[in-house]
């Protein structure tokens, strides 16, 4: 069974903070996707990484994939009251599912 | 391009009775959707694969019987809360597989149906 542990949980910053939400899995994944969800809507895809090493950047969120496609990182420089969401990273595995990460629930304070 | 349309967003049914979400693909064909049920403040859990045209595959620990999937055209799967108790209340969440050049498969998300059974 193909896991993706997803860390931290929750996080409550001050706008203009730093952030890295993780996602590490003992499983090869032929993709990553990171995620975005407000309450009461569907997720909205942000981005999908499918090379080892690959870094992938939107305005001022990094996504990197980890080089044995094992993990993935999200970095937000200088978070902003309009990031506060759930973030959740999915893997793409070998079969026809996505592997969903626990979740990060990110609150940015003005 | 790649929306998918879930319905209804919010539905409010007594216990005992069933209810129908749907879900299309409006501007491409999926052969494979997926039913996610998620809890406040946690990620989604999968509950089925639904495969047009064939049986719906289900997670281990979701009953077939209460959660009826039909998947009978590459644009629309409907799930049935079939006699629904309060602790089925929860958020629905749909998804359709395409696929995507260079990049594997793409899986776009409906806007999710909150269930209420009272």
């Amino acid at each position: 069974t193909q896991l993706l542990e997803q860390s931290p949980q929750f996080l409550s910053i001050q706008e203009g903070e730093n952030l890295t939400v993780y996602c590490n899995s003992s499983s090869v994944f032929s993709s990553l996707q990171w995620y975005r969800q407000e309450p009461g809507e569907g997720p909205v895809l942000l981005v999908t990484v499918v090379t080892g090493g690959e870094v992938k950047k939107l305005k001022r969120l990094t996504f990197q994939f980890g080089d044995a496609r094992k993990d993935s990182s999200l970095h937000i420089t200088a978070a902003q009251p309009g990031d506060t969401g759930l973030y959740l990273c999915a893997g793409g595995g070998y079969g026809n599912k996505l592997v969903f990460g626990a979740g990060t629930i990110l609150r940015v304070k003005s | 391009g790649a929306v998918v349309s879930q319905h209804p967003s919010r539905v409010i049914c007594k216990s005992g009775t069933s209810v129908k979400i749907e879900c299309r693909s409006l501007d491409f064909q999926a052969t494979t959707m997926f039913w996610y049920r998620q809890f406040p403040k946690q990620s989604l859990m999968l509950m089925a694969t639904s495969n047009e045209g064939s049986k719906a595959t289900y997670e281990q620990g979701v009953e077939k019987d209460k959660f009826l999937i039909n998947h009978a055209s590459l644009t629309l799967s409907t799930l049935t809360v079939t006699s629904a108790h309060p602790e089925d209340s929860s958020f629905y969440i749909c998804s359709a597989r395409r696929p995507n050049p260079g990049q594997g498969y793409g899986y776009t998300f409906g806007s999710g149906t909150r269930l209420t059974v009272v």
